[in-house]
């Protein structure tokens, strides 16, 4: 079934501070990919996506590139803000009738002035 | 952009009881909804998808009859939380899918205590 491996925090940085966070994953077919933040106390909201192969999703000086042949969607950022501080989701839909997302755990970012 | 409004943001209810949470999309129609429950510092886990008009599809381990959803309309899913328990404290978040475009839309999430 699909699954999604996305690197373990909480991570810690500095503000202004380079970010990646890994994600791969395993689908059938051709997926489409997301990453969604979730900030303390709320809901998720979606950050970027990629529906195909080499595609790069970007928002907010975030970015996450479709890379099908290592199965990866790892998400950067070049100069993090404190506001940047949540909890960020790798996510992927196969498709078929129902459009389940299947989520990594999650990886805590927190980040100092 | 697309909203989600799902009510309450948070309830406290008594061992034994009920709880419906709505899930609403104010701006779209919604084929397909879907419930989640996301316990402290761990990831989403699915518990059912709703399709408007049709009964839910319950992940498996999810019991049916405890969690009760309903998709009457294309715009509105509730989740019932029947003859709660303790164990079922937790952060419920729903999600509403715009047609076959990928585009999912989160509630805001629904802090469940029981006491």
């Amino acid at each position: 079934g699909d699954s999604v491996t996305q690197m373990e925090g909480p991570v810690t940085l500095s503000e202004e501070a380079f970010l990646t966070i890994n994600c791969t994953y395993t689908a059938t077919g051709y997926p489409s990919l997301f990453w969604y933040v979730q900030y303390p106390g709320e809901g998720l909201q979606l950050l970027l996506k990629a529906t195909k192969a080499d595609d790069k999703g970007s928002n907010k000086g975030f970015e996450a590139t479709y890379r099908k042949e290592t199965t990866s969607f790892h998400l950067e950022k070049g100069s993090v803000q404190v506001s940047d501080s949540a909890v960020y989701f790798c996510a992927l839909s196969s498709g078929g009738s129902n459009y389940k997302l299947t989520f990594g755990k999650g990886t805590l970012l927190t980040v100092n002035p | 952009g697309a909203v989600v409004s799902q009510h309450p943001s948070r309830v406290i209810c008594k061992s034994g009881t009920s709880v419906k949470i709505e899930c609403r999309s104010l701006d779209f129609q919604a084929t397909t909804m879907f419930w989640y429950r996301q316990f402290p510092k761990q990831s989403l886990m699915l518990m059912a998808t709703s399709n408007e008009g049709s009964k839910a599809t319950y992940e498996q381990g999810v019991e049916k009859d405890k969690f009760l959803i309903n998709h009457a309309s294309l715009t509105l899913s509730t989740l019932t939380v029947t003859s709660a328990h303790p164990e079922d404290s937790s952060f419920y978040i729903c999600s509403a899918l715009q047609g076959a475009n990928y585009g999912y839309t989160f509630g805001s999430g629904t802090r469940l205590t029981v006491v």
